[in-house]
């Protein structure tokens, strides 16, 4: 059974501490993805990358950075965490295009609550 | 600009009614992939098709068919007979392709919330 797995399902933190969101996942994918998910707003893209130690900015980075030292894992980072930033967090992982299956796995999501 | 539109906010059926989930999309690849994707209440977002830009033909698994339109940017999602346990957040989705192809960054609509009421 394929798995993308979020270290932690529920989280509170302070504002202005430093918050580490980790994703591991175990297909061998090259892609992963960190959304956030607002009501109204759907899922928005942070950040992704396509390799180890590459990384690109999605369509929200401000606020965060990530990391991706080993292939299966991939770390989204809060430098400084504000109130703003309380959401459910998703992270993904994903085949290239030109493998048969390309679809998106997702992990069960943390929501993360900043006080 | 890539974009998707899933105008329909929220949805609510009584059971056994068909439902279509409505999603439109703007793109300026020739080559692109759409998906449809389910979020039950317990959060985790699951798969349920993709579709490829040169593939137009119209799929059906279950109770659960697509229609695709590249006339019209469209890629619809009809649930048949609908059940309760169909109540979720759809998402629709389209992917970028960057890098040659080998990335798939996933653009989302803001999802449709279907209530299914016994």
């Amino acid at each position: 059974d394929v798995k993308v797995t979020q270290s932690s399902r529920y989280l509170v933190k302070r504002t202005g501490e430093k918050v580490f969101l980790e994703c591991v996942q175990d297909m061998d994918h090259e892609n992963m993805f960190w959304y956030r998910q607002d009501p109204g707003l759907g899922l928005r893209l942070i950040y992704f990358s396509y390799d180890v130690k590459m990384k690109e900015k999605g369509d929200i980075p401000e606020g965060y950075s990530v990391s991706r030292e080993k292939k299966e894992r991939f770390s989204l980072i809060l430098e400084s965490a504000s109130t703003n930033q309380t959401s459910m967090y998703l992270c993904a992982s994903s085949s290239p295009l030109d493998r048969v299956n390309t679809e998106a796995f997702f992990g069960q999501g943390t929501r993360l609550t900043v006080v | 600009a890539q974009k998707v539109t899933q105008a329909q906010t929220e949805i609510s059926v009584v059971e056994k009614e068909d439902v279509t989930l409505d999603c439109v999309y703007e793109t300026r690849d020739t080559t692109y992939y759409l998906f449809w994707y389910k979020q039950p209440p317990s959060g985790e977002l699951v798969f349920l098709i993709r579709r490829n830009s040169f593939d137009e033909q119209n799929e059906i698994s279950g109770r659960y068919s697509w229609n695709f339109q590249k006339s019209t940017s469209s890629f619809n999602f009809t649930i048949t007979a609908s059940q309760v346990v169909d109540s979720a957040v759809y998402f629709c989705a389209l992917s970028e392709v960057n890098y040659g192809g080998a990335t798939n960054k996933l653009i989302f609509g803001t999802g449709t919330l279907l209530a299914v009421q016994p």
